[in-house]
């Protein structure tokens, strides 16, 4: 149980376009998603809490107008990057978390992006 | 500020020895934990998780932490290594709902 897929794995881009990642929690409701970045050799890095029929919480420093957040349903939440540059290239993860007091995080697979 | 630290960068270990890494978080209450791994190019997999209760938390792949308040600590234990947990680890701490994490552990096992 607690499966999350992401789709794409990996996608590549072209400056200046857009891109959107899904993130799905397979089995399992996910009253809240998350969405990491994840820069080679270091730890995640939170970007944005999504709660499903709501606006996305962005952490400091996270552009929320760069990084388009919808959770349109208790499985579904998705991360569009918007007009993309070489910097936006790394590693996106996303998790759902379970509800209740003992809350844990589930994270999907990840997917790589690369922005020529 | 509350904080994850792995102290140990880099870990290199014999296959079917045993494996200890270290996790210390500075909270001001008890957070939950939560170990996961990393496989390159993969997500994160849960390992285990502490809550409350037995300080010794059984986990998957035959890993266990124990959870110490007096040291702030939850290190991770397996006692005999497979050449398959050769990945990263990472020690992490909820506080309401958000996950914090250390800077991660590279695990490299050697025949």
């Amino acid at each position: 149980g607690a499966v999350v897929s992401q789709h794409p794995s990996r996608v590549i881009c072209k400056s200046g376009t857009s891109v959107k990642i899904e993130c799905r929690s397979l089995d399992f409701q996910a009253t809240t998603m998350f969405w990491y970045r994840q820069f080679p050799k270091q730890s995640l890095m939170l970007m944005a809490t999504s709660n499903e029929g709501s606006k996305a919480t962005y952490e400091q420093g996270v552009e929320k107008d760069k990084f388009l957040i919808n959770h349109a349903s208790l499985t579904l939440s998705t991360l569009t990057v918007t007009s993309a540059h070489p910097e936006d290239s790394s590693f996106y993860i996303c998790s759902a978390g379970t509800s209740g007091e003992q809350e844990t995080q589930y994270f999907g697979p990840g997917t790589r992006l690369l922005v020529l | 500020a509350q904080s994850v630290t792995q102290p140990d960068i880099h870990i290199t270990v014999s296959e079917g020895a045993s494996l200890e890494l270290r996790c210390n978080y500075s909270y001001g209450a008890t957070p939950y934990l939560f170990w996961y791994v990393q496989s390159p190019g993969q997500g994160l997999q849960l390992l285990l998780k502490y809550f409350s209760g037995d300080t010794l938390v059984q986990g998957i792949k035959g890993f266990e932490a124990e959870f110490k308040r007096s040291q702030s600590s939850f290190n991770l234990r397996k006692p005999s290594v497979h050449w398959s947990d050769a990945a990263e680890y990472f020690c992490a701490a909820r506080d309401d709902y958000k996950l914090s994490f250390g800077a991660g552990t590279t695990v490299t096992v050697r025949a």
